[in-house]
C-alpha cells in the first residue's frame, strides 16, 4: 500500500525564519516518484518539484531545498528565509509506477510578518 | 494554452439532484483525474482515466461516475447527490509516463466549488 503522511497539521512562523515541512511515505515499489505542491490561498494547486527514487540528490531552488533520504522514507521540504507569500498549504504527494498519485493530507504555513 | 478548465466553478444542488462538473485540457495529455479536496483530507482520487474510452476507480469512487469520450475531456457525474458529496473537486492533466525513470507532475484546473444542502 502507498501512503503519504505529513505529520504537521499547521505551522506558524515569523517573517525571515526557516521552516521545514515533513513528508514521510510508505511504498514497496522500488521505483517511485516524489511531488511537493503548493496551494496558495487563491486554491489553485502549484507544482514545485519532482523526485525520483533513483535521484537522491538534493536539489536547491531559490530559497527552497528538498531534502530526500530513501533511509528514512522522507523527502522534506525547507524554505529559508520565509516570506508573507509563503503563507499556503503544501501538500506531499507519491506516485509509484501504477497510474495513481497519493496525497498527503498538507501542511498549512502561515508566515507572520 | 488555457491549461486545465473546470466548469462550473461554484454550484449548489439540493440532495437528490444529479449534475456534471466538467473538465478539459488543451496539452494533449493522455491521463485525467478527479480529486475531492476536504478540510484535513488532503486530496482523495475519486477516478481516473489513462486515455480516451478508458477510466477506473480511486481511493472513494462511491456516488461518482466518470466518463472520457473525448480525450480532451473528462466529465464527473453526481446521479443523487448527497450532503456528504459537499466539497471543492479537482480535475488534473498528464502527461503519458514515457518510461525509464522520469513520471510526470500533474497539472490541476482551478477547482469546483460544490455544496449539496
Amino acid at each position: 500500500a502507498q501512503k503519504v503522511t505529513q505529520a504537521q497539521t499547521e505551522i506558524s512562523v515569523v517573517e525571515k525564519e526557516d521552516v521545514t515541512l515533513d513528508c514521510v511515505y510508505e511504498t514497496r515499489d522500488t521505483t517511485y516518484y516524489l511531488f511537493w505542491y503548493k496551494q496558495p490561498p487563491s486554491g489553485e494547486l502549484v507544482f514545485l518539484i519532482r523526485r525520483n527514487s533513483f535521484d537522491e540528490q538534493n536539489e536547491i531552488s531559490g530559497r527552497y531545498s528538498w531534502n530526500f533520504q530513501k533511509s528514512t522514507s522522507s523527502f522534506n521540504f525547507t524554505i529559508t528565509a520565509s516570506q508573507v507569500v509563503d503563507s499556503a498549504v503544501y501538500f506531499c504527494a507519491l506516485k509509484n509506477t501504477g497510474n495513481q498519485f497519493y496525497f498527503g493530507t498538507g501542511t498549512s504555513l502561515t508566515v507572520i510578518p | 494554452n488555457a491549461g486545465v478548465t473546470q466548469t462550473p466553478k461554484f454550484r449548489v444542488l439540493k440532495t437528490g439532484q444529479s449534475m456534471t462538473l466538467l473538465c478539459a485540457q488543451d496539452m494533449n495529455h493522455e491521463y485525467m483525474y478527479w480529486y475531492r479536496q476536504d478540510p484535513g483530507m488532503g486530496l482523495r482520487l475519486i477516478h481516473y482515466s489513462v486515455g480516451e474510452g478508458t477510466t477506473a476507480k480511486g481511493e472513494v469512487p462511491d456516488g461518482y461516475n466518470v466518463s472520457r469520450l473525448k480525450k480532451q475531456n473528462f466529465l464527473l457525474g453526481l446521479e443523487s447527490a448527497a450532503p456528504s458529496q459537499t466539497s471543492v473537486y479537482f480535475c488534473a492533466s498528464s502527461p503519458r509516463t514515457s518510461g525509464g525513470h522520469l513520471s510526470y507532475e500533474q497539472y490541476f484546473g482551478p477547482g469546483t466549488r460544490l455544496t449539496v444542502t
